[in-house]
């Protein structure tokens, strides 16, 4: 079990610019699910997976976000048109797929836009 | 509106100094309460999940149990190591999405320092 993987760790980008980051979960899990953390608040909800269908969107995840999990295993998240509010950490995490499992967390992609 | 408060904010302790964090929540239908521990930087580490009140927990020297409104998580004689911030987050069971996933909610976390 190699936990949660998250690329890259951190990145800082210039306004306007559109950034990519890439998750790889834990390789039995069928739930994959995307969070934004921002300094002294706890986990906010962007969307989740189950296998490769995103079955729910977070009313945070604007227009300029996407992401996708094309064959059930790694996912990646699309901020188009960076803002500097778009700053943060973004935390992926996985679980089996029945009401009540953990969900396990990576170590984060930082987000810096300046 | 389903909820999770955790209080204190901070705590500051001195090493040896035992104390409870508190967890209250306002759900339908708890599915699973789950404490992680956060150092700064980094993603939450999962500690425990509890499921039903009465339950506890226990690793080292932390000590999680759960009633039907709250969650304490409970340090012994803490050591400087045990700084960070502990998340509690809960799935309830009534608040299904529209796919039928039961969310998962975090609350804003216990800043936690200890002090040799």
């Amino acid at each position: 079990d190699t936990g949660v993987s998250q690329d890259p760790r951190h990145k800082i980008t210039k306004r306007g610019q559109n950034v990519t980051f890439r998750c790889d979960p834990i390789s039995e899990h069928n739930r994959l699910y995307w969070y934004r953390q921002t300094l002294g608040q706890g986990p906010e909800f962007l969307t989740y997976f189950q296998n490769e269908a995103q079955l729910e969107k977070s009313r945070l995840l604007s227009d300029r976000f996407s992401a996708e999990r094309p064959k059930g295993s790694f996912s990646t998240l699309e901020i188009q048109r960076t803002e500097q509010g778009d700053s943060a950490m973004y935390l992926c995490a996985s679980s089996l797929g029945t009401a009540g499992n953990t969900i396990y967390f990576g170590e984060g992609s930082w987000l810096t836009v300046v | 509106e389903d909820q999770v408060t955790q209080s204190p904010e901070a705590l500051r302790l001195q090493e040896g100094e035992s104390s409870s964090l508190n967890c209250s929540y306002t759900v339908s239908g708890l599915r699973g309460l789950f404490w992680y521990r956060q150092d700064p930087g980094k993603g939450p580490e999962f500690l425990f999940t509890l499921y039903s009140a009465g339950e506890e927990k226990e690793k080292e020297r932390l000590k999680a149990t759960l009633t039907k409104k709250e969650s304490f998580l409970h340090i012994t004689a803490p050591k400087p190591e045990d700084s960070a911030t502990y998340l509690c987050a809960v799935q309830a069971g009534g608040a299904a999405t529209t796919s039928g996933t039961y969310k998962y909610i975090f609350g804003t976390g216990t800043r936690l320092k200890v002090l040799a």
